[in-house]
């Protein structure tokens, strides 16, 4: 059974750059069955995909967030990671990460447990 | 971008009702639609894929129906495990958008 696990800073400055890692136990990554994706839930409950990396090298990413958002994986260690500059108090959110089926429709079907990130000065 | 428009954004309901949330898309999105249930202090938790496909190991009071723009979760004699927020979300164009959410609460 497929696990996933974020890790990263709870709490941080406005402009510095945040960087989560979620590490995949029971799937690799590298296997190019599913894409691997980042979502964020903000305070209020909204919930924004920020974007997913498919194959280790083709990304999407949500436009609203194109210019300041990277995601990559490292296969060595069955990870992927979330870059996101300039961070302001709106990027306050509990961040996921989650595995996305690729059937004819895709959709998230594992989700790592979250980790909030807090912006503040 | 596609929107999507999740209605109510709360409902209040006994064990026993049966309840009914919508998700309508700001254009035609097939039945690329997607139903998701959240605890809190949880991540979402995937109900049903295609617009009606229940995932493996989700009760069958859960169901999906829906084409197009408009659709529809609809929970059957609601249990006390149930009370919870649901989300739709599109997958059809990119950017994927989720819909605002439903609380469903204790009447």
């Amino acid at each position: 059974q497929v696990h996933l696990q974020e890790s990263g800073p709870g709490l941080m400055k406005p402009s510095q750059t945040l960087s989560l890692t979620c590490t995949v136990s029971g799937d690799s990554i590298s296997s190019g069955g599913y894409y691997w994706s980042w979502v964020r839930q903000d305070p209020g409950k909204g919930l924004e995909w920020i974007g997913y990396i498919y194959k280790t090298a083709s990304m999407y990413y949500n436009p609203s967030l194109k210019s300041r958002v990277t995601i990559s994986v490292d296969t060595s260690k069955n990870q992927f990671s979330l870059k996101l500059n300039s961070v302001t108090a709106a990027d306050t959110a509990v961040y996921y990460c989650a595995r996305v089926a690729t059937f004819w429709v895709n959709f998230f079907d594992n989700w790592g447990q979250g980790t909030l990130v807090t912006v503040s000065s | 971008d596609i929107q999507v428009t999740q209605s109510p954004s709360s409902l209040s309901a006994s064990v026993g009702d049966t309840v009914t949330i919508t998700c309508r898309a700001s254009q035609s999105i097939g039945r690329y639609l997607n139903w998701y249930q959240q605890k809190p202090g949880k991540a979402p938790n995937l109900l049903i894929y295609g617009a009606s496909t229940l995932q493996s190991g989700v009760p069958s009071r859960f169901s999906g129906s829906g084409s197009g723009t408009d659709f529809t979760l609809t929970i059957a004699s609601l249990q006390p495990e149930d009370f919870a927020r649901y989300y739709c979300l599109q997958s059809y164009g990119v950017p994927w958008a989720f819909g605002q959410g439903t609380e469903v609460e204790f009447k």
